[in-house]
């Protein structure tokens, strides 16, 4: 079946600017993580959504990150007013309720110049 | 929270060649998964392990709980096992948020 998907593969954009990032999960998965990798900080959680409970948002560095998921399903990643230590690789997980395996997506690369 | 050390950081090996690569955790899991970072960035799933032993073809595993460590196995290693290798674990609380290691940067040479 089709795994975890995640757009763009590449964004650059100028510091300053909004970001969108699109997660779609494999189908039926409950969970949805927001990871990311980036080259000093190794790969660190960012966000948690289960079914339709309020998402667990503890890992956001900052205010101007935010995630909403709708209908259970699709997620999206804003970036507000972005900056240079943003550029990152940013991978979405999804899994079944509780300690279960994630399945990654192929993640999307974003460059603030 | 809880830490994860992998070792070593880097190793060379020879096509054909065997190796282990080791994964300590600091408090007990629930979850504790293995995958394999491809030159394109993609995160594979190798084995989802909080105990016992597991193998898939050339690869296995084992995860000790109890002694707060797990192994992973590479036999016969081909230059397709390239790559970096990342253990994750998670160990409780409301989120299950995976917690990864730095990684093992795995080079199989011709």
């Amino acid at each position: 079946g089709a795994g975890v998907s995640q757009s763009p593969s590449n964004k650059v954009t100028e510091k300053g600017k909004d970001v969108e990032l699109r997660c779609d999960p494999i189908s039926g998965h409950t969970a949805l993580y927001w990871y990311r990798q980036s080259l000093g900080q190794g790969l660190e959680f960012l966000i948690y959504f289960q079914g339709n409970s309020a998402p667990d948002k503890s890992g956001l560095p900052s205010d101007r990150f935010s995630a909403e998921r709708t209908g259970g399903s699709v997620s999206t990643l804003t970036i507000q007013r972005t900056q240079q230590e943003d550029s990152a690789v940013y991978l979405c997980a999804s899994g079944l309720a509780g300690p279960d395996t994630q399945y990654f997506g192929p993640g999307t690369r974003l460059t603030v110049l | 929270g809880i830490q994860v050390e992998q070792s070593p950081p880097d190793l060379i090996l020879q096509e054909g060649a065997n190796s282990t690569l080791r994964c300590n955790f600091s408090d007990s899991v629930n979850n504790l998964q293995w995958f394999h970072q491809n030159p394109w960035g993609q995160l594979i799933n190798l084995f989802y392990i909080p105990s016992g032993t597991k193998q898939n073809g050339r690869l296995s595993a084992t995860t000790v709980a109890t002694e707060r460590y797990s192994l992973l196995y590479i036999s016969s290693s081909q230059t397709t096992d390239s790559g970096v290798y990342f253990c994750a674990v998670e160990s409780g609380g409301s989120n299950y948020k995976l917690t990864f290691g730095k990684g093992t940067l795995l080079t199989v040479n011709p």
